[in-house]
């Protein structure tokens, strides 16, 4: 079955400070989705990536798919507070219709 | 739309207890979800329904677990008896339809304790 890596596990950073976030597929990606969770709240849909080298930005958010389709990057310029919570990459498993996701990563945006 | 709605947001049982939790998927949307998300095992999928049948259980993690969706707008997963392992919080997720390019749209999540 299909496992997703995420890292790092967990991260704390400056506001104002760059940060990245990987997410690792063992098999080729054919739909890439980043979820961002709240702590004590339910997912929030952020980007999904499809094509190898796909690029997508949501305000400072980018997310790329690399050209082999195996893995994703999440990068957030310039952090706020309001970035803070748990990044969840997800996948469409072997069977075509549900998303397996990785553990997450941890998010804390300090002032 | 007011997204899908999970109830309830928390629930303390104690062990032995039946415990069940409740989703009303957005309107319209034909696929609905379970997952369970714990600390050491991260989101798991535990039932899959397409017009309201089930369609793949597999994830379902014993008999104590069963769910039913009556009706387009209405689930439930139920956990008969509890233990202490179910702890967790319970997602529930619609979308329309299924595959690349569908989103997922998730509740708020039940978190349940058992104890």
């Amino acid at each position: 079955s299909q496992e997703l890596e995420q890292s790092p596990q967990s991260l704390i950073v400056q506001e104002g400070k760059n940060l990245t976030i990987n997410c690792t597929s063992s098999k080729t990606l054919y739909g890439l989705y980043w979820y961002k969770q709240k702590y004590g709240e339910g997912l929030i849909f952020l980007m999904m990536l499809q094509k190898g080298g796909e690029e997508k930005s949501h305000e400072k958010i980018t997310a790329k798919l690399d050209e082999k389709k195996q893995q994703s990057s999440l990068h957030i310029t310039a952090s706020q507070p309001s970035h803070a919570g748990i990044y969840l990459c997800g996948a469409l498993g072997d069977s075509g219709y549900a998303l397996n996701f990785g553990k997450g990563t941890s998010l804390l945006v300090t002032p | 739309d007011a997204g899908v709605i999970q109830s309830p947001r928390h629930e303390v049982t104690e062990m032995g207890q039946e415990v069940t939790l409740r989703c009303k998927p957005i309107s319209g949307h034909n696929s609905l979800f379970w997952y369970r998300q714990t600390m050491m095992r991260g989101l798991e999928l535990l039932i899959y329904f397409n017009n309201n049948v089930p369609i793949d259980d597999s994830g379902m993690p014993e008999d104590r677990f069963s769910a039913k969706m009556p009706n387009a707008s209405f689930s439930t997963l139920k956990i008969q008896p509890s233990e202490p392992r179910d702890s967790a919080v319970y997602f529930c997720a619609s979308s329309l339809g299924v595959g690349v390019n569908t989103e997922a749209f998730f509740g708020q999540g039940t978190r349940l304790t058992v104890v």
